[in-house]
């Protein structure tokens, strides 16, 4: 069991740059998730798949926020014209039933 | 979604079993009570969850009151590194199908020497 992995871990951009990021989850897991966690707070929902279908998007910050997983496997998360609000540790999920297993996260500052 | 309260800090001595409560009073019959914690700047790890027996697995005890609307989660022997913040969750159950982790504020859990 390698666990959920993200890359970069660290990410520093310029306001108005697209950033994407990684997920590889658990190989077998079929469910994958997508949170945002701000400082002092708990992990935000964003997102999340069945396999390749994005079952849930509502809760995405903004249209300038976009997830993708294709054929099931790894996941994207892209920010689009970045802001210095999105600075902030991006974490990823995945499950097969039950409990989520979460990544390190990949911590986004926005300068 | 059941919505969870849990105190905002707590103490506990090195070596003292830590015992951390949540209230669920709206908990639907099918849904899970999970616990996560937090240490500083890693990802949430899974301690464990249960239905309405209490569970015990190698790092925390749950235990769950009998009309479920309140959960204990048990570090019997608690050590520095315990010291995170706990995540208290009931996911929607929707027709057997678990809903998605929605994580509030927790319990900052302060393990002192």
């Amino acid at each position: 069991d390698t666990g959920v992995s993200q890359n970069p871990r660290h990410k520093i951009t310029k306001r108005g740059q697209n950033v994407t990021f990684r997920c590889d989850p658990i190989s077998e897991h079929n469910r994958l998730y997508w949170y945002r966690q701000t400082l002092g707070q708990g992990p935000e929902f964003l997102t999340y798949f069945q396999n390749e279908a994005q079952l849930e998007k509502s809760r995405l910050l903004s249209d300038r926020f976009s997830a993708e997983r294709p054929k099931g496997s790894f996941s994207t998360l892209e920010i689009q014209r970045t802001e210095q609000g999105d600075s902030a540790m991006y974490l990823c999920a995945s499950s097969l039933a039950g409990r989520g297993n979460f990544g390190p996260g990949t911590r986004l500052t926005v300068t | 979604d059941a919505k969870t309260t849990q105190p905002t800090s707590m103490d506990c001595a090195e070596g003292r079993a830590a015992n951390l409560p949540c209230n669920h009073s709206t908990i639907s019959g099918n849904e899970y009570v999970y616990w996560y914690r937090q240490i500083h700047s890693q990802g949430p790890q899974y301690i464990i969850h249960g239905l309405k027996n209490n569970e015990t697995n190698e790092m925390a005890s749950l235990i769950i009151t009998e009309d479920r609307k309140s959960s204990t989660l048990i570090l019997p022997h608690a050590t520095l590194r315990d010291t995170a913040v706990y995540y208290c969750i009931v996911p929607p159950n929707y027709g057997g199908s678990q809903g998605n982790l929605i994580f509030g504020k927790g319990t900052k859990l302060s393990v002192k020497p």
